[in-house]
């Protein structure tokens, strides 16, 4: 039972346009939410998270929404750099003291110069 | 500050052969989670450690166990490999097991069982 779901597999997008980059979750027990972007062969990065208590979080180029009542999250990237291009993954963590990660099936990022 | 350093990176056995992977958190991280990465299943969690004590397992049979050690590294031990056990198996380091906080991985070590 896949609780984290990332729809589509692949995106392309144009440099200096938008990437939006969905994600959709099943438990309602998952209290944080993470991005990871990864490149093959190695391990993921870090982007941004946002807590369940709030909709929105903005890091630079990256900012993360959430629709808790949708169980829904999106990653906006503006502007898209070729050196986005990569795999992007979701991630969700119950509340609680455990840093488990559940994680979505990825996104291939594909940013056209 | 060094991060999340996993070895070794790549590692070839036979089946029925058994692996360790070594894994050394960020200085001052205490918590330290195991994911498998496969083509088919993506990436699912194995085990996660704090304070030299398991705090959770994940859903992969008795042949996969870990340690932690004092000083925060951390061990998997996988027996009895088999072909499927080929896989990225990455490395997760965090402060402490809490809710609103981020892991960062290691690099990974790539096994393949021939």
């Amino acid at each position: 039972d896949q609780q984290v779901k990332q729809n589509s597999p692949s995106l392309s997008v144009q440099e200096g346009r938008i990437s939006i980059l969905n994600c959709d979750y099943t438990n309602s027990m998952f209290d944080y939410f993470l991005w990871y972007k990864k490149y093959p062969a190695e391990g993921p990065t870090f982007l941004i998270s946002i807590s369940s208590i709030k909709d929105k979080n903005e890091d630079g180029r990256f900012t993360v929404f959430l629709n808790k009542s949708a169980k829904h999250l999106s990653l906006h990237i503006v502007p898209s750099q070729p050196g986005d291009s990569a795999v992007y993954f979701c991630a969700a963590k119950e509340g609680g003291a455990t840093n488990k990660l559940i994680f979505g099936t990825g996104t291939l990022l594909a940013v056209q110069p | 500050k060094a991060g999340v350093t996993q070895t070794p990176r790549y590692l070839i056995k036979t089946r029925g052969q058994q692996v360790t992977l070594s894994c050394s958190p960020i200085s001052g991280h205490r918590s330290v989670s195991w994911y498998q990465q496969t083509p088919g299943q993506g990436l699912q969690f194995l085990f996660e450690y704090f304070s030299e004590t398991q705090r959770n397992k994940g859903n992969f049979p008795g042949r996969f166990s870990g340690r932690q050690f004092s000083n925060s590294r951390s061990e998997m031990n996988v027996s009895t490999l088999e072909l499927g056990d080929s896989a990225l198996y990455l490395c997760a380091s965090s402060f402490r097991p809490q809710l609103n906080t981020e892991a960062f991985f290691g690099q990974g070590t790539r096994l393949t069982v021939v």
